[in-house]
């Protein structure tokens, strides 16, 4: 079975460029989460879908970010204009439904450079 | 915020030596999952823990859930290298927010 599907597994841009980072869960997971890790501060909820509706952005920086999901095997996470301290692994994990004692399936991550 | 904090932030251990990391929070937790992130790759389910003082064993892991629900504690006996990784703990808050709440993790490196 296919797992959480993400791409693309790296990405160097320069600052100020559009990022586009992109997702697709595991079929039939209603709930779809966006995360960014780095050292300093481990692993962050961006924000998170249910049923392809956002249900909880309070985990987005700023207004740099944006998530859609515009259909259930789909979702993209933008950010624009990008800046060096952006730099991070970005994951995406699915869940069969958001309830908070599903398993999370994450995706094998997008690194991040903004140089 | 919830907070859930995890100690040590690393440990560096002999094989076949015993390993604890231990998570904590703030506020009464709903459930509590155990993740494992392996170097270079992405964080990995391991176990959830739901009633107040359960304990569940994988092989040698042994995952514990405290009796007021405010702490978890993942015991691994006789580490291998195949141990060597992150693990994190993530539990839900009783209210308020509706997602998992991950902790710092813990490093795990298991000298052969």
């Amino acid at each position: 079975d296919a797992g959480v599907i993400q791409s693309p597994r790296h990405e160097v841009t320069e600052m100020g460029q559009e990022v586009t980072l992109r997702c697709k869960p595991i079929s039939g997971h209603n709930s779809l989460f966006w995360y960014r890790q780095t050292m300093m501060r481990g692993l962050e909820l961006l924000i998170y879908f249910n049923n392809n509706v956002p249900i909880d952005d309070s985990g987005m920086p700023e207004d740099r970010f944006s998530a859609k999901m515009p259909n259930a095997s789909f979702s993209t996470l933008k950010i624009q204009p990008s800046e060096p301290r952006d730099s991070a692994v970005y994951f995406c994990a699915s869940s069969l439904t958001g309830n908070s004692n599903q398993p999370q399936h994450f995706g094998d991550g997008t690194r991040l450079s903004i140089l | 915020g919830q907070q859930v904090m995890q100690i040590p932030q690393y440990q560096h251990v002999q094989e076949g030596e015993d390993f604890t990391t231990y998570c904590n929070s703030s506020t009464t937790l709903s459930n509590i999952q155990w993740y494992k992130q392996r170097p270079g790759g992405h964080p990995v389910f391991l176990i959830q823990l739901v009633k107040s003082g359960e304990v569940k064993k994988q092989k040698r892991l042994t995952f514990q859930f405290g009796e007021a629900k405010k702490n978890s504690s993942l015991h691994i006996t006789a580490t291998q290298t195949t141990d060597v990784g992150t693990y994190f703990c993530a539990g839900k808050k009783d209210t308020g927010r509706r997602a998992l709440t991950f902790g710092s993790g813990t490093r795990l490196q298991v000298q052969p």
